[in-house]
This record gives C-alpha cells, structure tokens and sequence, in this order.
C-alpha cells in the first residue's frame, strides 16, 4: 500500500459527460501527479500540482482540469468524454516538486460507453 | 517525444535466469528512475540513479546509466515468478518538474 488512495475505482459513464476523480496523497506529500494510461498511448503525464499551485503541465486536453485544495488532496475533472478517454489514470505524490521517487495510487479506471 | 524508451517490449524467460531490460531517452536528466507495473495496478518506484552515477545496486537489481548515449539498463538477477510485471523507466528533467515515463516493458518469468 502505497499511502496515495484514489476514489472511484471504477467510473462507467456515457460519451459527452463529465467525470471527477479524486486524489488523496500520502501524508505529507505536498505534490500531486496525474497520469493516463491507455493501451495504445502508455503512460502520459497530464499535471502536476505543489503545494496547491500548478507546477508542471504535460498532454492535458483542454477538456480536463485539475485542482489541488487546501488539504492537498487532488481532483481531476475530465469533461465532454470521448470514447477514446478510456484508461487507467493514476494519481502519484512525492515529497517535494523535485525529482524524488512516486508513490502511485491504485487508479481509476475509466470506461466511456 | 521526449518519452523514454524501453527495450525489448516483451521479455519472457525462466526462473532463476537474469532478465535485463534497457531504456534510452533524449534529453538531459537530473535521474532516471526504474518501476514495476503489476497487470492494472499503480507503479511502484524500485530505483533510482542520478546523472552523475554509473551503477546502482538494490537486492537482485542492478542499474547502470550511461548519459553519452542517453541509455540506462535494469538488470534482475536469479528471476522469479513473482517477478512478472510490466518494468518502465522514467527520466527526470533537470528543472526536476517533468517525469516522462517510457513505453515499458513487459516481464514474463516462467515457474
């Protein structure tokens, strides 16, 4: 168990809706990654938040967003879905907004219907 | 892109034989790290070497970088079954702000 905890699991939904996932990074860890996962891309890093504030942007569609709150857990909001939106993301914390070593979430799987 | 790659995709070998997997990337790093990907899980950090460091060892893994030809490889010796995994190298840029993750490669260790 890695500390970073990522709700739903499991997310079904339909073509042109809008979906939220949530991040809950390890204690103390004040950086939050997002990253997308599907078959045919890899692993892609769509954000990276420090502290509450935008630090690093990747491939991130203009229809996803993120946020990072106070308490430093992390939302990740995917809007207008696509069927090709399907994939594991994952949420991972560090330490700092250097380059220490991740700790993953168990993801959440996201099927667009 | 400036995403790692990994080679081979796929490796498939016995137990107790040595499995080794190579990475190469195009841009300068402060780190590359090594992560193991069980099938639909998250991705655990194994190791990580910095720029200035040849070869690194962590029970049965072993890494070594070479930064003039922008290459870095995982060794795991004595192989099991609980070894099988998708393996990824990540590469660190300098500012230390993006993570680029490579294609991956994935493990097959025979029982």
């Amino acid at each position: 168990d890695s500390g970073v905890t990522q709700t739903p699991k499991h997310l079904i939904t339909a073509t042109g809706q809008r979906v939220t996932l949530r991040c809950s990074p390890r204690s103390g860890d004040l950086s939050v990654y997002w990253y997308q996962q599907s078959l045919d891309q890899g692993l892609q890093f769509l954000i990276q938040y420090y502290n509450g504030e935008e630090r690093a942007k990747g491939n991130i569609l203009e229809r996803f967003s993120a946020q990072q709150f106070p308490d430093l857990h992390s939302e990740l909001n995917l809007s207008s879905l696509e069927l090709g939106d399907s994939a594991l993301y994952f949420c991972a914390s560090s330490v700092t907004s250097g380059s220490n070593e991740q700790f993953f979430g168990p993801g959440t799987r996201l099927t667009v219907l | 892109s400036q995403q790692g790659e990994e080679d081979p995709q796929a490796l498939s070998i016995q137990e107790g034989e040595n499995a080794t997997m190579n990475c190469s990337y195009k841009t300068s790093i402060n780190n590359l790290q090594w992560y193991r990907q069980n099938s639909g899980r998250g991705l655990v950090h194994l190791i990580l070497i910095r720029s200035n460091e040849r070869e690194k060892h962590s029970g049965r893994l072993r890494v070594t970088l070479d930064t003039s030809k922008k290459s870095s490889s995982l060794l795991i010796t004595a192989s099991r079954a609980a070894d099988t995994a998708s393996y990824f190298c990540a590469t660190v840029t300098r500012t230390g702000n993006q993570f680029y993750f490579g294609t991956g490669t994935s493990l097959t260790v025979i029982p």
